[in-house]
């Protein structure tokens, strides 16, 4: 089946600097990708819409000069935590939207220091 | 998109079928209902979904009510890795996958 892939795992880092994390679709080609975050015992809540060759759209509250998105191709979209704090550490989970249904990473877990 | 509504938790023995109860009744007629699942720091896992037709499939069976306002997610024969938060969730179909996730139902699978 489709595959997402999401990269790293987890990350540690310092407060003030910025954190990158890749969501790849690995077999199929994605117009659209989500960004979700989940804090500790909470669902997931929706960050933004990733679409490719354009800019994203986000979600009421997110700000959107803190949590950079980019989608250059059909098959990769990064999230980019700029200037982050330790209110930022959460769970960041991407999808991708396939045939029939969305598919979604493994999720990446951020604690900031 | 249409709200639902789930038990907050559930438990279920091993071995056993676990049916897990979903309130759509606001759902229109071109929404898609979707059930994930999310065990313990992993992203949603795609069970099953469905418009208006019971579907089955080597997960789960996915039962809708008539009126299309409920509907139930059955695991036939649950085992402790089934223990996960499982999340009934109502799509448009013109969405393109942009999923909200409510609280969904924790199982606990006990051996």
């Amino acid at each position: 089946g489709a595959v997402v892939s999401q990269h790293p795992s987890w990350v540690i880092c310092k407060s003030g600097t910025s954190v990158k994390i890749e969501c790849r679709s690995l077999d199929f080609q994605a117009t659209t990708m989500f960004w979700y975050r989940q804090f500790p015992k909470q669902s997931l809540m929706l960050m933004a819409t990733s679409n490719e060759g354009s800019k994203a759209t986000y979600e009421q509250g997110v700000e959107k000069d803190k949590f950079l998105i980019n989608h250059a191709s059909l098959t990769l979209s990064t999230l980019t935590v700029t200037s982050a704090h330790p209110e930022d550490s959460s769970f960041y989970i991407c999808s991708a939207s396939g045939r029939l249904r969305a598919f979604f990473g493994q999720g990446t877990r951020l604690t900031v220091v | 998109d249409a709200k639902t509504t789930q038990p907050t938790s559930m438990d279920c023995a091993e071995g056993r079928a676990a049916n897990l109860p979903c309130n759509h009744s606001t759902i229109s007629g071109n929404e898609y209902v979707y059930w994930y699942r999310q065990i313990h720091s992993q992203g949603p896992q795609y069970i099953i979904h469905g418009l208006k037709n019971n579907e089955t499939n080597e997960m789960a069976s996915l039962i809708i009510t008539e009126d299309r306002k409920s509907s139930t997610l059955i695991l036939p024969h649950a085992t402790l890795r089934d223990t996960a938060v499982y999340y009934c969730i109502v799509r448009p179909r013109s969405n393109d996958y942009k999923l909200s996730f409510g609280a969904g139902t924790t199982v606990t699978v006990r051996a």
